[in-house]
């Protein structure tokens, strides 16, 4: 079983300030994905990296993924309260997506 | 896109009893898998409900403890059996629609359980 690290596991900010998320891997995923979590809730895409090296934005959002496809990053920009929740990556294994440990990240206004 | 409607959204058990979950989605979906997750937590995948057959459990979940059906391809149930404190958890049911350039997976709200 192809297993994802998750880094870190919490984090507490200050409005305003940026953050990165790691994702990392021993083994090559075909693609990546990255979802958010509010609780009470299911977990919800917010994207999906495919090609190697690939870098894409949504709003202060930004994902990476690796060169070598085993690992992903998330950055956020001036985080805001309504960033807070659980950030997941999830790799696709056969049919089935396989998640990381997950961060909980909390931003203090 | 595909809608679930998970119930029930929480229960309190006894221990020793079962719970069965329902999950609905609003179209026929290939893929169907029941998750389950500690607050706060990551999740960990129970099985995939295969329709008409079987489910495919995962290391460390067992049928006689997880029994799941899928008699079609829009519900599936997932029955918590003798239970105890240990199966408090959040129980997620997911769908994966994979085609048309998306692998997006979707969820339902989740069933809250707590046995006492």
């Amino acid at each position: 079983t192809q297993l994802l690290e998750q880094s870190p596991q919490f984090l507490s900010i200050q409005e305003g300030e940026n953050l990165t998320v790691y994702c990392n891997s021993s083994s090559v995923f075909s693609s990546l994905q990255w979802y958010r979590q509010e609780p009470g809730e299911g977990p919800v895409l917010l994207v999906t990296v495919v090609t190697g090296g690939e870098v894409k934005k949504l709003k202060r959002l930004t994902f990476q993924f690796g060169d070598a496809r085993k690992d992903s990053s998330l950055h956020i920009t001036a985080a805001q309260p309504g960033d807070t929740g659980l950030y997941l990556c999830a790799g696709a294994q056969g049919g089935k997506l396989i998640f990381g440990q997950g961060t909980e990240l909390s931003v203090k206004p | 896109s595909a809608v679930i409607s998970q119930k029930p959204s929480r229960d309190i058990c006894q221990r020793g009893t079962s719970l069965t979950i329902q999950c609905q989605v609003d179209s026929q979906v290939t893929m169907m898998f029941w998750y389950r997750q500690q607050p706060g937590q990551s999740l960990t995948l129970i099985a995939t409900a295969n329709q008409g057959s079987e489910a495919t459990y995962e290391s460390g979940f067992v049928i006689d403890k997880f029994p799941i059906s899928r008699p079609n391809l829009t519900f599936s149930t997932l029955t918590v059996s003798n239970m105890s404190p240990e199966d408090s958890s959040i129980y997620l049911c997911s769908v994966r629609i994979i085609g048309g350039g998306s692998t997006e997976a979707f969820f339902g709200q989740g069933t809250r359980l707590t046995v006492v």
